[in-house]
């Protein structure tokens, strides 16, 4: 069935890239997500793509998909304190009508 | 302000008793969703709606039930029938023709 896979952590310092990947397996997905979620809160959406596009960039976002490996990346340029969140990718062959299949989320830490 | 309103924040009951999480949203959508999430795990669908008077079942409906009398509102009801109520529940919508869900600040579930 569909899945869709993070790693759960990653550990940045405060002015570096973060670089956060994801790899899902249903070949028909149509769109990929990226939402933030804080603490005790509910997901914020940061950015999508569709699957006809390599790459797109939004400010100090930048996501990078690999097709034919089914790999998604979001990628923050000089990543804050305020970027600490969890960050999870989700999957829908349907365009957000129908249900996203989400990742587990990976925390993102980041520190002094 | 257009948002998605869930509440309480915060709900405490007793095992074996039904308890009702609030979902109102006013950015005139038609699909509305409800996820649970859990430490460590993403978020998993329970139900969704897309219209009113229509509901289908998620991936793990046993034991939830709903309603959808109004297209502003998609209150989810946990019965006696869930073995392990106690989670951070998480309402979504979409206008139904966009890619993006829209979520809730979220309810966090504890039964004692």
């Amino acid at each position: 069935g569909e899945d869709v896979e993070q790693s759960l952590f990653l550990s940045v310092r405060e002015g570096d890239s973060s670089v956060i990947n994801c790899t899902y397996t249903d070949s028909s997905s149509t769109y990929l997500y990226w939402y933030k979620q804080e603490p005790g809160a509910g997901l914020q959406l940061l950015t999508y793509i569709f699957s006809n596009m390599d790459m797109k960039q939004d400010q100090r976002l930048t996501v990078l998909l690999n097709k034919k490996d089914k790999h998604l990346s979001l990628r923050i340029a000089d990543t804050q304190t305020g970027d600490s969140a969890i960050y999870f990718c989700a999957e829908s062959s349907t365009g957000g009508y129908n249900k996203l299949i989400f990742g587990a989320g990976t925390r993102l830490a980041v520190h002094p | 302000d257009g948002g998605i309103t869930q509440s309480p924040k915060y709900l405490f009951r007793k095992e074996g008793q039904n308890v009702t999480l609030s979902c109102e949203q006013n950015l005139n959508h038609d699909a509305m969703y409800w996820y649970r999430q859990d430490p460590g795990q993403g978020l998993r669908l329970i139900y969704y709606s897309q219209i009113v008077n229509d509901f289908q079942k998620g991936d793990i409906a046993e034991g939830y039930s709903v309603s959808r009398e109004k297209k502003e509102s998609f209150p989810l009801t946990v019965t006696s029938a869930q073995k392990n109520p106690t989670a951070f529940y998480l309402c979504a919508s979409n206008p139904g023709r966009g890619n993006e869900q829209f979520f809730g600040p979220g309810t966090r579930l504890t039964v004692l």
